[in-house]
């Protein structure tokens, strides 16, 4: 069964940037998305936007648009989550999730990673 | 975009009790509605897909109903580890998604 992998904790000071990686093991990569939803202290769910590797094709949540960027490297099953201009509001567990793509498509997001947590601190 | 809106925000419920939860979409999105768990310090837990489809490895006790705007998800009897927050998901405009705000299911 594939599990989504991500990197480790970060702390960034306001105006820096973030990369965030989520490594798929085992399962196909191709045909699934790459999705990225982000929780902040003791809020909801908050999709923040996604990539079809196989088409490069990329969606933005309009309030992330201008800072966000997700791509990902096929050859490593990891897809990227790149954050830019960061405030103190951006501090959040960020989570990865695999969504099909193959019809009929339903947009369930499964697996999960286990979460990444950003800081903006100054 | 779409909101989603769930009923309540908090509940107080016993081991055996049946609990319902409710969400509702602000447009039409015919049965593209998902279902998940979230414990603290955990990621969330895909429940219901589809609306109706059970995950697999997911207890029968957990049910997901409804089509068009109104949605419901049901716990038959209660058991410790549900004890969590449930969150509903559209995935009609796919993307973008939009999440319920969450419901609290606590110990009474």
């Amino acid at each position: 069964q594939v599990q989504l992998v991500q990197s480790g904790a970060e702390v960034k000071k306001p105006g820096s940037s973030v990369k965030v990686s989520c490594k798929a093991s085992r399962g196909a990569f191709s045909t699934y998305a790459i999705h990225w939803v982000r929780q902040a202290p003791g809020q909801g769910l908050e999709w923040v936007g996604g990539i079809i590797p196989l088409f490069g094709k990329t969606n933005y949540a309009q309030k992330f648009q201008g800072r966000v960027t997700t791509t990902a490297d096929e050859s490593a099953t990891t897809g990227y989550l790149e954050l830019s201009n960061l405030k103190s509001d951006d501090t959040a567990v960020y989570f990865c999730a695999r969504v099909g793509i193959e019809l009929p498509v339903v947009g369930q997001f499964d697996p999960w990673g286990q979460g990444t947590l950003v800081i903006v601190s100054s | 975009d779409i909101q989603m809106t769930q009923s309540p925000s908090s509940l107080s419920a016993s081991v055996g009790d049946r609990v319902t939860i409710t969400c509702r979409a602000s447009q039409n999105i015919d049965s593209y509605l998902n279902w998940y768990q979230q414990k603290p310090g955990k990621a969330p837990k895909l429940l219901i897909f589809a609306a109706s489809s059970l995950q697999s490895g997911v207890p029968s006790r957990f049910s997901g109903s409804g089509s068009g705007t109104d949605f419901t998800l049901i716990i038959t009897s209660l058991q410790a580890e549900d004890f969590a927050t449930y969150y509903c998901q559209e995935s009609y405009s796919n993307p973008p998604y939009s999440f319920g705000q969450g419901t609290r299911v606590e110990m009474k």
